[in-house]
């Protein structure tokens, strides 16, 4: 099965700033990586399909790179509305399984 | 407009088993694979199976091999998974999801399940 090492586990920002997530596969997952948000008590949203591709109706302060095992999601300008929790999903071969996750919070 | 509506929450003894129910609505039922996620209390995602509507095709996760069956209706356009012998760790929320990766995801509402003698 692969592993997904997401980091940090948690990270405390300001308004404005630019922060990256960075998650790693266990073996090589070609760009079959999506990055989520999840606000509490609501469910996952999609923000990046195949490591790089913007969602439709996403911001472009959301940016995703990376192939293979390595993978980040870079926020470039936080808003107030960007804290909350970001998830990876590697979908190159079953089972799936997510990152660990991260808590953005405001500093 | 393209949606998952799923069943309530349910309460259950350890060791029984649950049923949470995905229907949809708004697209081709047949023509997009449904997956069931689950996040504990205060934890993260935790991938667990996926379905093709199509032909009922199924996968699970390891962790629940065992104790998983998801299933399909096409006349109801709704999706099942049964899960059985229930430990307190599976407490958490259950979501269906439409995870078609060049289409906009859709998610259910989730379904919480409590298991609590």
């Amino acid at each position: 099965d692969i592993q997904m090492t997401q980091s940090p586990s948690s990270l405390s920002a300001s308004v404005g700033d630019r922060v990256t997530i960075t998650c790693r596969a266990s073996q090589g997952i070609r760009s079959d990586l999506g990055w989520f948000q999840q606000e509490p008590g609501k469910a996952p949203k999609r923000l990046i399909y195949d490591a790089s591709s913007l969602q439709s109706g996403v911001p472009s302060r959301f940016s995703g790179s990376g192939y293979g095992t390595e993978f980040t999601l870079t926020i470039s300008r936080l808003q107030p509305e960007d804290f909350a929790t970001y998830f990876c999903l590697q979908h190159n071969s079953f089972p799936y399984s997510f990152g660990q996750g991260t808590k953005l919070e405001i500093k | 407009q393209v949606q998952l509506v799923q069943s309530g929450a349910q309460v259950q003894k350890p060791g029984a088993s649950v049923r949470v129910s995905c229907k949809a609505s708004g697209y081709t039922f047949s023509s997009f694979h449904i997956h069931w996620v689950r996040q504990a209390p205060g934890q993260g995602l935790e991938w667990m199976a996926i379905i093709n509507p199509s032909g009922g095709f199924t996968t699970y996760a390891r962790n629940f091999q065992d104790r998983i069956t998801v299933t399909r209706d096409t006349s109801t356009s709704t999706v099942y998974m049964d899960l059985s012998s229930l430990k307190s760790e599976d407490t958490a929320v259950y979501y269906c999801a439409r995870l078609a990766t060049r289409d906009v995801d859709v998610w259910g509402q989730g379904t919480t399940v409590t298991v609590s003698s």
